[in-house]
């Protein structure tokens, strides 16, 4: 059974960071590119970033370009976002989310149950 | 970069068949494929289907997706309606050359 189970989500004051963790199982995860999409409280999905299955393609939304740093750690099973210079605008339920291929493919198949991040002083 | 655009809310009843349309604003729709993902109330999304009208193992065949060219739209359709389909729907698509990811708003829908 395909897990993904985030962490590291909190309560940050405004231009501080926060690094994301997600753990997979279930998979093969170096197979797999990986994604970190968002949901602002009531609000639609937005896609953050996504990782091809050896790091070799980033690729960021406009919206967090040059703020946030995706990775992972195939040896580990493990996907992370790093978030820099955070903003009230970035508080959102954040999920990990699994490609359907290797190469990044844009869609997801699996969504982890998310870690909430909220961003207040 | 284009917009796709869903209904707010849809509300059918139990049994019957209802459709959930996403019109993209600019572009074709078949340029890049559309997938459907089921968002049950304090849940997480799941994928219902991919690739225009794939169905993940798993979700029943009385969940089908389709594209118009004419109308620059993709549809999903859900028959013989039950409780558990209320959710709400969100379709997604992307430009691979930019990249560029897109959701749907999100469709409300509502089984009575």
């Amino acid at each position: 059974e395909v897990q993904l189970v985030e962490s590291g989500g909190g309560l940050v004051q405004p231009g501080r960071s926060l690094r994301l963790s997600c753990a997979a199982s279930g998979f093969t995860f170096d197979d797999y590119a990986m994604h970190w999409v968002r949901q602002p409280p009531g609000k639609g999905l937005e896609w953050v970033s996504g990782i091809s299955w050896n790091s070799d393609t980033l690729d960021y939304a406009d919206s967090v370009k040059g703020r946030f740093t995706i990775s992972r750690d195939n040896a580990k099973n493990s996907l992370y976002l790093q978030m820099n210079s955070l903003r009230t605008e970035d508080m959102a339920l954040y999920y990990c989310a699994k490609d359907f291929y290797g190469v990044l493919r844009y869609y997801f198949d699996y969504w982890g149950r998310g870690t909430l991040v909220t961003v207040s002083s | 970069n284009f917009m796709l655009t869903q209904p707010h809310s849809v509300s059918e009843s139990p049994g019957k068949t209802v459709t959930i349309s996403c019109s993209c604003s600019s572009g074709s729709i078949a340029s890049n494929y559309v997938q459907w993902y089921q968002q049950r109330p304090g849940s997480s999304p799941t994928t219902v289907i991919y690739e225009d009208n794939q169905r993940p193992s798993g979700v029943p065949d009385r969940f089908s997706g389709s594209i118009d060219s004419s109308s620059n739209s993709a549809s999903l359709t859900i028959s013989g309606l039950k409780t558990e389909d209320e959710a709400d729907y969100y379709c997604q698509s992307y430009d691979s050359s930019n990249p560029f990811v897109v959701f749907g708003g999100g469709t409300k829908l509502t089984v009575l």
